[in-house]
């Protein structure tokens, strides 16, 4: 069993919907992340919650959102996508992003696709 | 800008037989090298970790790091089937985030 769940498993929404991923850790991590990964390439980082402070990467489009109710949760909220956002959507964390140790654990991830 | 270099195969072995995955790395300051698992349709599992030059053992799986020549090798010994996943190197220098190469896919045959 992961310790990172991630819900939903699947997720098929037309482009004017609004919905939300969820990810939650019960590691004690500090440090969450999120990833897009599409098919045969590696994961792409979308944004980093660490200690508190949310990083974004600025390449991400705005449609997508992120949360972090807490230090164990970690929400992306999406709205308005387009089909070629369809992709694997991962979740991980880390016990600590400045140090690089441990690595990251992932969930089993969500697969989305937009119509 | 931070580069990690896998081969992207597929490299191919028949089953019993040594699989060798190889990465390089440009950040010569990077301190954490991983190797993770990657099954068609599903999420990336840590398999290996390796901090300090030298090899690393953990069943049939031996990770290699020489840091001098900004090389890690992920070692495969008496390869089944079910091993057949892409392997993704990914390095950590220290101050930011992961760096994933693009992933080698290996087939082993039985």
């Amino acid at each position: 069993d992961t310790e990172v769940t991630q819900t939903p498993k699947h997720l098929v929404m037309g482009m004017t919907n609004k919905k939300s991923l969820k990810c939650e850790q019960h590691m004690g991590h500090r440090a969450m992340y999120w990833y897009k990964q599409k098919a045969k390439k590696p994961p792409e980082l979308m944004f980093v919650y660490s200690y508190e402070k949310l990083s974004i990467n600025e390449s991400v489009p705005s449609r997508f959102s992120p949360e972090c109710p807490n230090s164990s949760l970690l929400n992306l909220h999406l709205h308005a996508l387009q089909p070629e956002d369809s992709a694997l959507y991962l979740c991980a964390s880390s016990q600590d992003h400045s140090t690089g140790r441990g690595g990251y654990t992932f969930g089993s991830g969500t697969r989305l696709t937009v119509v | 800008q931070k580069e990690v270099e896998q081969n992207s195969g597929p490299l191919s072995v028949p089953e019993g037989a040594i699989a060798s995955l190889n990465c390089t790395y440009s950040d010569r300051g990077s301190q954490s090298f991983f190797w993770y698992r990657q099954y068609s349709g599903k999420s990336p599992e840590l398999i290996m970790s390796i901090y300090s030059n030298g090899d690393k053992e953990d069943g049939r799986f031996t990770a290699q790091l020489n840091k001098a020549s900004q090389y890690v090798s992920l070692l495969i010994r008496d390869s089944q089937p079910s091993d057949s996943a892409t392997y993704l190197c990914a390095v950590n220098p220290g101050y930011s985030t992961l760096t994933f190469g693009k992933g080698t896919m290996l087939l082993v045959s039985p």
